[in-house]
């Protein structure tokens, strides 16, 4: 079975531009959950989808949207970046939503805004 | 206040021994889930071991098992028979509920365990 999927890998950006992140999960899970790390705040949570909708949603400025297919791929958008939003973003897929115990994360994609 | 709490920002352990990672927590919530992650350099976070909140059964997976004390609000996590390719960035997380349904998934600062050969 194929894991969780995340394009790109590696991004490069200038300050004011958004950005797409793609995510496609596991297949048969339903719930893509996205995630951004730095070092300085560590792993806080974005956003959960789950049969194309927003569930869950962490503490993050309305730059920050999401959305989910019908096939359960999910992208993430960032508009306006700032220097402050260069981090690991990663992306974790389950069966149900809150599942946390079937959680699984893809490679993640590694923005770097400059 | 920190709802995850790792005190350890680094360990180191002998091969084939057994090392305890802290983690307390804090939530006002009856149901919650508790979880512990393992981040090696190449970035990818691996889902470990799960504990819910209503479990009585501490739970184990293999050579890693979560000493779960409720009262205390710890879940510190023990790996026995320590391996080289378990040195790490290992992670602590809570996921608790609201009465809407919603979740919030938490994570602590995490502890970065280095096993000597």
């Amino acid at each position: 079975k194929a894991g969780v999927t995340q394009t790109p890998r590696y991004l490069i950006k200038t300050r004011g531009q958004q950005v797409t992140l793609s995510c496609s999960p596991i297949s048969g899970h339903r719930s893509v959950s996205w995630y951004q790390q730095t070092p300085g705040q560590g792993l806080q949570f974005l956003f959960e989808y789950f049969s194309e909708t927003q569930r869950n949603k962490g503490n993050f400025p309305g730059r920050f949207s999401g959305r989910q297919f019908s096939n359960s791929r999910s992208e993430m958008n960032v508009s306006t970046l700032e220097l402050g939003d260069s981090a690991l973003y990663l992306c974790a897929s389950s069966l149900v939503i809150g599942g946390a115990y079937e959680q699984y994360f893809g490679p993640g994609t590694r923005l770097t805004v400059t | 206040a920190q709802k995850i709490t790792q005190t350890q920002p680094g360990m180191f352990v002998q091969e084939k021994e057994a090392v305890t990672l802290d983690c307390t927590y804090d939530t006002s919530d009856q149901s919650y889930g508790l979880f512990w992650y393992k981040q090696p350099s190449s970035g990818e976070m691996i889902f470990l071991i799960y504990q819910g909140s209503y479990d009585e059964q501490n739970a184990t997976e293999g050579r890693y098992s979560l000493n779960f004390q409720k009262a205390r609000k710890s879940a510190n996590l023990v790996i026995s028979a320590s391996q080289l390719g378990d040195s790490a960035m290992y992670f602590c997380a809570m996921r608790e509920g609201s009465p809407s349904g919603t979740y919030k998934y938490i994570f602590g600062t995490g502890t970065r365990l280095k096993v000597l050969a």
